[in-house]
């Protein structure tokens, strides 16, 4: 089992629709991360939370340590929010290095 | 599982020293990626490589230089290394599909 599962796997959305994605660890953790790859392979750093709630534009990002989950929602969503959406958290239970998800392959049709 | 190394995992160094952070890759990727994040911080692009010969900055400006002279290798210097370069170095490659990230190296300048 994957310290850090994402789901779903993959996505298929309209445009306009309100998307989540969801990242479950099972580790101890000091801080998530969501990361944004895009088709051409360039990775942007989106949020980095250890508690609450963070937002930039369309994107919202939520954690509840209690329960050890996160989720990535993007409201209205594009063509352009294609792209794969990574899961990352740093665990002090592996000496603080990044333990990644494997990823969430999102298409936005028009 | 994904093939990215990255030596050495952790560094302490003096002041004025050479250092250079290597960073390897078995997977055949055009597209490479260094980051720097520093405790509690989110993730930085600072160094970027779309294919051999190919270098770039990236979003944080960094006193580091790269080279890509082989697909496989993509190694980050700094030529006179200073306590302000403490922070952790994450190497990371992809192709069109998802991102692989190397274990990292924790740098401290002393």
């Amino acid at each position: 089992k994957n310290e850090v599962e994402q789901s779903p796997q993959n996505l298929t959305a309209q445009e306009g629709e309100f998307i989540t994605i969801n990242c479950s660890y099972s580790v101890g953790i000091s801080a998530l991360h969501w990361l944004q790859q895009h088709p051409g392979g360039g990775i942007v750093s989106l949020f980095m939370l250890s508690s609450g709630k963070k937002k930039h534009g369309r994107l919202i990002a939520t954690i509840n340590i209690q329960e050890k989950h996160s989720s990535l929602h993007i409201t209205a969503s594009h063509p352009r929010d294609s792209a794969v959406y990574i899961c990352a958290v740093r665990s002090w239970e592996y000496g603080n290095k990044l333990v990644f998800g494997a990823g969430t392959i999102l298409r936005v049709k028009s | 599982e994904a093939d990215i190394y990255q030596t050495p995992r952790y560094l302490v160094i003096g002041t004025g020293k050479k250092i250079t952070l290597e960073c390897s890759q078995t997977m055949g990727h055009d597209k490479m990626y260094w980051y720097q994040q520093d405790p509690g911080m989110e993730l930085h692009l600072i160094h970027y490589s779309y294919g051999v010969n190919s270098t770039e900055k990236g979003d944080l400006s960094s006193e580091s230089t790269v080279s890509r002279i082989r697909t496989e290798h993509f190694p980050l210097t700094l030529e006179s290394a200073r306590p302000s370069h403490t922070s952790q170095y994450l190497c990371a490659s992809s192709d069109d599909g998802r991102a692989f990230f190397g274990q990292g190296t924790r740098l401290t300048v002393v």
